[in-house]
């Protein structure tokens, strides 16, 4: 069975601090990997899917995240971070075949602090 | 394009009682799936529906079930109520099956209490 580790559960920094959370699998067939956000208030939305092809993946808001299948690692990255990125975090994963269930991870919290 | 709406937002409900939630999908979505959320726990996968099956099922005991109409639409009944049921439902709907490529779009969520 799949599953989804997210090694940190809350993070803070400054704004103008770089991001970087991190998303580790255990599957070992093809993959579609998701990052969504739940900012405070509102719906789960997408950041950023891969499903395959270039391994570095933009998504909205100057997010962007990078599939290493060697090490089973989706780990989402900013460059620079804004107090409006604080929300929840989820990093999220299915098999790429068939009715495959999406596993979620537990989640990262990140506070910015102005 | 009208977003995934669920109905009702806010629930309070007592021990042993029964409860039925409504998802409306995105239009000319098929796949509808319920997720449970807690603190600490994430989002746990509860079932997914596609053409009015249920194509996959996560761990949870037979008093959560659900259905889907001819219209895409999806209800996810709980029976006898526990306080652990207390949580956010999700619902998320998706243009096919979520193994074939397809993302999932979520809805804001109804929040059960039971006391």
């Amino acid at each position: 069975a799949q599953s989804v580790s997210q090694h940190n559960h809350h993070v803070i920094l400054s704004e103008a601090a770089s991001l970087e959370l991190g998303c580790n699998y255990s599957y070992g067939g093809t993959v579609n990997l998701f990052w969504y956000v739940q900012y405070p208030g509102q719906h789960l939305q997408l950041l950023l899917k891969y499903f395959s092809g270039d391994p570095l993946v933009k998504g909205i808001k100057g997010f962007e995240a990078e599939f290493i299948k060697s090490k089973f690692s989706f780990n989402l990255r900013k460059p620079s971070v804004q107090w409006s990125d604080t929300a929840e975090y989820f990093c999220a994963v299915n098999a790429a075949r068939g009715y495959q269930k999406v596993t979620f991870g537990t989640g990262t919290k990140l506070q910015v602090i102005p | 394009k009208a977003g995934v709406t669920q109905t009702p937002r806010y629930l309070i409900k007592t021990r042993g009682q029964q409860v039925t939630l409504s998802c409306s999908p995105i239009s000319g979505h098929r796949s509808v799936s319920w997720y449970q959320q807690t603190p600490g726990q994430g989002l746990q996968f509860l079932f997914e529906y596609f053409s009015e099956t249920q194509r996959n099922k996560g761990n949870f005991p037979g008093r959560f079930s659900g259905r889907q109409f001819s219209n895409s639409r999806s209800e996810m009944n709980v029976s006898t109520l526990e306080l652990g049921d207390s949580a956010l439902y999700l619902c998320a709907s998706s243009l096919g099956t979520t193994g074939n490529y397809n993302e999932q779009f979520f809805g804001p969520g109804t929040r059960l209490t039971v006391l």
